[in-house]
């Protein structure tokens, strides 16, 4: 079965400092993968989203990058974090061949300080 | 995508049914309508997505009209574990098409 890894769960960094975090889909193969984020008391806001490796499209301009170096990986980075980067962010990947349901990861909680 | 609308807030009693309406009346013919839901602190759940008939799994009853241009969610026997925001989003399932979020309808669930 295929499953989603997202970690860490919480994380606090201070403004000004990197960021990775890091996810990964078993069990299946060419997925889509997606980022999105819910600021607190928001909704969700799709991020990135990538079809393939080294293929990324973002949604909105921001302080955040993606990458996809491997076929089941996906990376959201920030050289220079904000206070607003704050929030809870989930990576998803969907089937590219029916791309019917998205299967969500457990999201990471950034607090930003 | 097409844009929905859903209430923003329902409460419903333990063991009754739940039904959760959406409009989505500039609908495409190609475009399918899901449903997830998100508990709090948690990523969002699949429910369950239709095009034109009416389905049902082990979650949920997804009735559409005839038009297409509303939809409900039907939860038979809601729990207190059902308390959540639930959203109704319409999409084509076309390759590099993402799934976009609206507000949703929370839904509260009390004994």
């Amino acid at each position: 079965s295929q499953t989603i890894h997202q970690w860490p769960a919480t994380l606090v960094q201070p403004v000004g400092s990197p960021l990775s975090l890091e996810c990964t889909v078993e069990g299946t193969s060419n997925p889509n993968l997606y980022w999105y984020r819910q600021a607190a008391g928001r909704g969700l806001q799709l991020l990135f989203y990538s079809v393939g490796i080294g293929q990324i499209s973002s949604e909105v301009p921001q302080n955040l990058s993606a990458s996809r170096p491997q076929d089941r990986q996906f990376i959201l980075s920030s050289k220079k974090l904000l206070l607003s980067d704050s929030g809870f962010y989930l990576c998803a990947w969907s089937s590219r061949r029916s791309n019917y349901g998205y299967t969500f990861g457990s999201g990471t909680r950034l607090t930003v300080v | 995508d097409a844009k929905t609308t859903q209430p923003t807030s329902m409460d419903c009693a333990e063991g009754r049914a739940a039904n959760l309406p959406c409009n989505h009346s500039t609908i495409s013919g190609n475009e399918y309508v899901y449903w997830y839901r998100q508990i709090h602190s948690q990523g969002p759940q699949y429910i369950i997505h239709g095009l034109k008939n009416n389905e049902t799994n082990e979650m949920a009853s997804l009735i559409i009209t005839e038009d297409r241009k509303s939809s409900t969610l039907i939860l038979p026997h809601a729990t207190l574990r059902d308390t959540a925001v639930y959203y109704c989003i319409v999409r084509t399932n076309q390759a590099g098409t993402a799934l976009i979020f609206g507000k949703g309808t929370t839904l509260s669930v009390s004994s």
